[in-house]
């Protein structure tokens, strides 16, 4: 069945710093591919999408890229902030978008 | 416009009894679904529903009962408590894919501690 794949944690990055965290995927067809992201004590909250191959989801700084060949979606920023402290969910759809199949979630944590 | 609203938002039962964990939405999303959150786990999914009297099981449907007989509403029923259900519980909703897929809308869930 699909399913999804992500670099454990914790990762820990200084304020600044460039971040990625890796997220791979099996999947039939063409599914969508989702970062979520869970700051302590809240729900998920959507933070990029990318519908199709080569499609570029970018929000607060994060982008991604749905990379069907390597059946990848690597999370990424440039410089990160102590705000961006959470944790990480890479997860996938099918084409009818009925539910989400998430990866275990990468721990980030940022100090100044 | 409240998005998904679950309740209670913290629960302890013992072992052996039931509830049932609500759900609501307001956007007139067709799909809705239950997610459970355990620690190294990621999140895994419960049960689904693609529309008012539609449902299906997830990875992880024992235990859990669902019924959807309006579009707001996708309660999750637990029959007979266990340790093994202590966990936090997600709900989540999104208009169909034939609609656009903008992505699940998700709640904030109920924390259930089963003694």
């Amino acid at each position: 069945g699909d399913s999804v794949t992500q670099m454990e944690g914790p990762v820990t990055l200084s304020e600044e710093a460039f971040l990625t965290i890796n997220c791979t995927y099996t999947a039939t067809g063409y599914p969508s591919l989702f970062w979520y992201v869970q700051y302590p004590g809240e729900g998920l909250q959507l933070l990029l999408k990318a519908t199709k191959a080569d499609d570029k989801g970018s929000n607060k700084g994060f982008e991604a890229t749905y990379r069907k060949e390597t059946t990848s979606f690597h999370l990424e920023k440039g410089s990160v902030q102590v705000s961006d402290s959470a944790v990480y969910f890479c997860a996938l759809t099918d084409q009818a978008g009925t539910a989400l199949i998430f990866g275990k979630g990468t721990t980030l944590s940022v100090s100044s | 416009n409240a998005g998904v609203t679950q309740t209670p938002k913290f629960q302890v039962l013992k072992t052996g009894q039931s509830m049932t964990l609500q759900c609501a939405q307001d956007m007139n999303h067709e799909y809705m679904s239950w997610y459970r959150q355990d620690p190294g786990m990621g999140l895994r999914l419960i049960h689904y529903s693609v529309g008012a009297g539609i449902t299906d099981q997830g990875e992880v449907p024992n235990g859990y009962n669902v019924s959807r007989s309006t579009t707001e509403d996708f309660p999750l029923r637990l029959l007979s408590a266990a340790p093994s259900q202590t966990s936090v519980y997600f709900c989540a909703s999104t208009l169909s894919g034939a609609q656009g897929f903008g992505g699940y809308t998700f709640g904030s869930g109920t924390r259930l501690t089963v003694v």
